[in-house]
């Protein structure tokens, strides 16, 4: 079955300007949850989505925003783009209860 | 909520087991250890997770102390192909906001 999509897989940007990632979930997996990983501060929780509802938040700034529509599929929100915003932006998905969750590529985002 | 120590890395000879430790003094009663790898550049990937029984599947096996406050991931055969950082994670059921992921390990398989 098909995995995690990411869309795009890099991107580029400059300071100020804002961009949307969209990730696809596996079908049937109603959770997704996304994750900033950097060198210096490695992966870090972002949000999660679960049935449109933001229902946990890591500690980032209002920059930083999600949603996830009716068919599960998410975007995240990165507005006034600053120069330690360049990271690999990870979105995962899992079925609701005890499971792994399964990643997917990631959006290497640069910021000029 | 448990965190994770981890060593920074390991090296293995190809061929040979590979035993990754992870000490998660502080983990309580329903929470669980999840292993995940991340190969350069990729998304992180499921190994295994469990409670307290031990585990294996068709990748790993993972061990865990009787009083729960460590575990060991096993790879029986290493390949070069398992040369990666290993993360050691420990969370409840449905708090996803406790995912942490930690530094990891990064095992080196030699050949």
């Amino acid at each position: 079955k098909a995995g995690v999509t990411q869309t795009p897989r890099y991107l580029i940007k400059t300071r100020g300007q804002q961009v949307t990632l969209s990730c696809s979930p596996i079908s049937g997996h109603r959770s997704v949850s996304w994750y900033q990983q950097t060198p210096g501060q490695g992966l870090q929780f972002l949000f999660e989505y679960f049935s449109e509802t933001q229902r946990n938040k890591g500690n980032f700034p209002g920059r930083f925003s999600g949603r996830q529509f009716s068919n599960s599929r998410s975007e995240m929100n990165v507005s006034t783009l600053e120069l330690g915003d360049s990271a690999l932006y990870l979105c995962a998905s899992s079925r609701e209860g005890n499971y792994g969750y399964t990643f997917g590529s990631g959006t290497r985002l640069t910021v000029v | 909520d448990a965190k994770t120590t981890q060593p920074t890395s390991m090296d293995c000879a190809e061929g040979r087991a590979a035993n990754l430790p992870c000490n998660h003094s502080t983990i309580s009663g329903n929470e669980y250890v999840y292993w995940y790898r991340q190969i350069h550049s990729q998304g992180p990937q499921y190994i295994i997770h469990g409670l307290k029984n031990n585990e294996t599947n068709e990748m790993a096996s993972l061990i865990i102390t009787e009083d729960r406050k460590s575990s060991t991931l096993i790879l029986p055969h290493a390949t070069l192909r398992d040369t990666a950082v290993y993360y050691c994670i420990v969370r409840t059921e449905y708090n996803f906001n406790k995912f942490y992921f930690g530094s990891g390990t990064k095992l080196n398989v030699k050949p």
